[in-house]
């Protein structure tokens, strides 16, 4: 059964760099028949497709957020991680990460809150 | 962009109800449309991929139609477990998420 679990901090200042590791078990990141993904909610709303990561370091981004993500990945402890630079508080959200199997996300982290405020 | 906008944005039925919630699409996706379950403070639960393809493990009672621009995800008999919001999910450009439809107790 594969998991995911997010990690980092929840509260962080404006105009600094959000950075979320995602870790991944009981499946590899280096298989090639899977993306990993970042996705977040804003408090009451709908959800956001962040970008996401193939095995071979590929990654492809939300137009929208192209110029301040980057999503990257550790091989050897099974990590994909976010950093999304110049934060406001539009940026408080919670953050998934996510396994996609063709386009779909079929297992999901729980999530963690972050808050960005001064 | 592919803008995704569904309705109702709120929905009150009863136990057993039968129960559709739309989806549409700016522009044509073929079947490339997904739908997912969430209750609050949980992650998403993928229901339906490829507008009608039940995800492994998910009750038959769901289904999902429509190809296009217009789709529809149908709850044949509401159960008590289905009090949630849904939301459709495109996959034909990148991944872009519906507003969302909550399915509350009447």
């Amino acid at each position: 059964q594969v998991q995911l679990q997010e990690s980092g901090p929840g509260l962080v200042k404006p105009s600094q760099t959000l950075s979320l590791t995602c870790t991944v078990s009981g499946g590899s990141i280096s298989s090639g028949d899977y993306y990993w993904s970042w996705i977040r909610q804003h408090p009451g709303k709908g959800l956001e497709w962040l970008g996401y990561i193939y095995y071979s370091g590929s990654t492809y981004y939300s137009p929208s957020l192209k110029s301040r993500l980057i999503i990257s990945r550790d091989t050897s402890k099974n990590q994909f991680s976010l950093r999304l630079s110049s934060v406001t508080a539009a940026d408080t959200a919670v953050y998934y990460c996510g396994r996609v199997r063709n386009n779909v996300v079929d297992y999901w982290g729980q999530g963690t809150l972050v808050t960005v405020s001064s | 962009d592919i803008q995704m906008t569904q309705s109702p944005s709120t929905l009150s039925a009863s136990v057993g109800d039968r129960v559709t919630i739309t989806c549409r699409a700016s522009q044509s996706i073929g079947s490339w449309l997904a739908w997912y379950q969430q209750k609050p403070g949980k992650a998403p639960k993928l229901l339906v991929y490829k507008a009608s393809s039940l995800e492994s493990g998910v009750p038959s009672r769901f289904s999902g139609s429509g190809s296009g621009t217009e789709f529809t995800l149908t709850i044949t008999s509401l159960q008590p477990d289905d009090f949630a919001t849904y939301y459709c999910q495109q996959y034909n450009t990148y991944l872009t998420f519906g507003g969302g439809t909550r399915v509350e107790i009447k």
